[in-house]
């Protein structure tokens, strides 16, 4: 059965700093991966989607990666800012039953 | 405006009253889903579509029940709710399953 998981669960990085956050799965048959942002008591909105014959994903600040052989999978931010303050999911699309799986999401905190 | 549109964002029930709770997308996207996001647990796929008249099991499909009468509709059905179905509910939708997906606003849950 195919797990999800992100690490760190939370994470607190001053306002510049670029970092990556995690996400790895154990079953390589996916489709495709995606990332998608959570502000509190909010919907999911998708950031990045990249498909499993792809390496990485880029819009704006944001950059995702996809090892598929290794199962993992980062989102980089660069010059983090405040408003980048959200939970983080990565969620894959298996192949041979066509659901959804969502890792519990990295809670990130861009303190100012 | 694309959007995904869940009603009610709010409800309180009592154990065992059937609820209904609607999903319209305006996307003509042919794939939609219904998740539950609890704490810990993260969120999990309880039912598919990938059009209309064809619905499938997602992780935890116990205790709910949906329809695909329309492409746009996309009811969770709750025939007698229990107190462990409070939860934070999602409905998205996507042009086809590999495709960027949409989510709406979330409908919270109590049943008491």
């Amino acid at each position: 059965k195919q797990e999800v998981t992100q690490i760190p669960a939370a994470l607190s990085v001053p306002e510049g700093e670029n970092l990556v956050l995690n996400c790895s799965f154990t079953d390589s048959a996916i489709y495709n991966l995606q990332w998608f942002r959570q502000d509190p008591g909010k919907g999911l909105t998708s950031l990045l989607l990249i498909q499993s014959s792809q390496r990485e994903q880029t819009s704006g600040r944001l950059n995702a990666s996809l090892d598929k052989s290794s199962g993992r999978s980062t989102l980089y931010i660069a010059a983090s800012q405040p408003g980048d303050s959200a939970t983080y999911l990565c969620a894959v699309f298996m192949n041979r039953d066509d659901k959804i799986i969502f890792g519990k999401g990295t809670r990130l905190h861009i303190l100012p | 405006e694309a959007q995904v549109t869940q009603n009610p964002r709010y409800l309180i029930t009592v154990t065992g009253k059937k609820l209904t709770v609607t999903c319209s997308q305006n996307m003509n996207h042919e794939y939609m889903s219904w998740y539950r996001q609890d704490p810990g647990l993260g969120l999990r796929q309880i039912y598919y579509s990938m059009n209309v008249e064809v619905t499938d099991k997602g992780d935890v499909p116990e205790g709910y029940k949906v329809s695909r009468k329309e492409k746009r509709n996309f009811p969770l059905i709750l025939e007698s709710p229990s107190p462990n179905q409070t939860s934070l509910y999602f409905c998205a939708s996507s042009r086809t399953p590999y495709t960027e997906a949409f989510f709406g606003q979330g409908t919270r849950l109590t049943v008491v």
